[in-house]
């Protein structure tokens, strides 16, 4: 099946600074891949869509200046946490669909962040 | 937002017994999917479900999807304890670009 790895798989930061995180699909090209964040012991929420080539398409309420997209590849999306703060811990998904399939998503192994 | 609901949310069962987990929602989908996520990793697709009344099986789990395509269950027969994890629907409506994901079901099976 088809491969999406994130990086880092954890990372821990201070209050004030900047964290990236990674997403490529390793062995298709995807025109679109999607960000989520999940609570402990809850579902998948979507954060954004990310398009190679053009604007990123946030959710109702996520902050575009919080959450920056750089979508320049069909096989990689950067997911920047800017000035993260405490609450900003979670644990981050990408997934992608690749541009010729069945539209199934794959998803990345997620990445554990956690602001001090 | 589409809203899929998922039932039950929590379920904790003996090694062995049967289970069924329902996801629901008022939305029509063209295909549904089902994943199992385990703690620290990202879901995994168990099965995709397309026409209204298909029924699939992946050795011990059934995936039915509902005849009007607005719900789908999940049923686990005899289950074990490497079937704990949360289980997740998700729908994909005709036209949106993304899936719409259920609220979740976290199983734990006690050997």
């Amino acid at each position: 099946g088809a491969v999406v790895s994130q990086h880092p798989s954890r990372v821990i930061c201070k209050s004030g600074t900047s964290v990236k995180i990674e997403c490529r699909s390793l062995d298709f090209q995807a025109t679109t891949m999607f960000w989520y964040r999940q609570f402990p012991k809850q579902s998948l929420m979507l954060m954004v869509t990310s398009n190679e080539g053009s604007k990123a398409t946030y959710e109702q309420g996520v902050e575009k200046d919080k959450f920056l997209i750089n979508h320049a590849s069909l096989t990689l999306s950067t997911l920047t946490v800017t000035s993260a703060h405490p609450e900003d811990s979670s644990f981050y998904i990408c997934s992608a669909r690749p541009s010729r399939g069945t539209g199934e998503l794959f998803f990345g192994e997620g990445s554990r962040l956690t602001v001090l | 937002t589409q809203l899929l609901e998922q039932s039950p949310q929590f379920l904790s069962i003996q090694e062995g017994e049967n289970l069924t987990v329902y996801c629901n929602s008022s939305s029509v989908f063209s295909s549904l999917q089902w994943y199992r996520q385990e703690p620290g990793e990202g879901p995994v697709l168990l099965v995709t479900v397309v026409t209204g009344g298909e029924v699939k099986k992946l050795k011990r789990l059934t995936f039915q999807f509902g005849d009007a395509r607005k719900d789908s269950s999940l049923h686990i027969t005899a289950a074990q304890p490497g079937d704990t994890g949360l289980y997740l629907c998700a729908g994909d409506e005709t036209g949106a670009n993304n899936l719409f994901f259920g609220t979740g079901t976290r199983l734990t099976v006690i050997p």
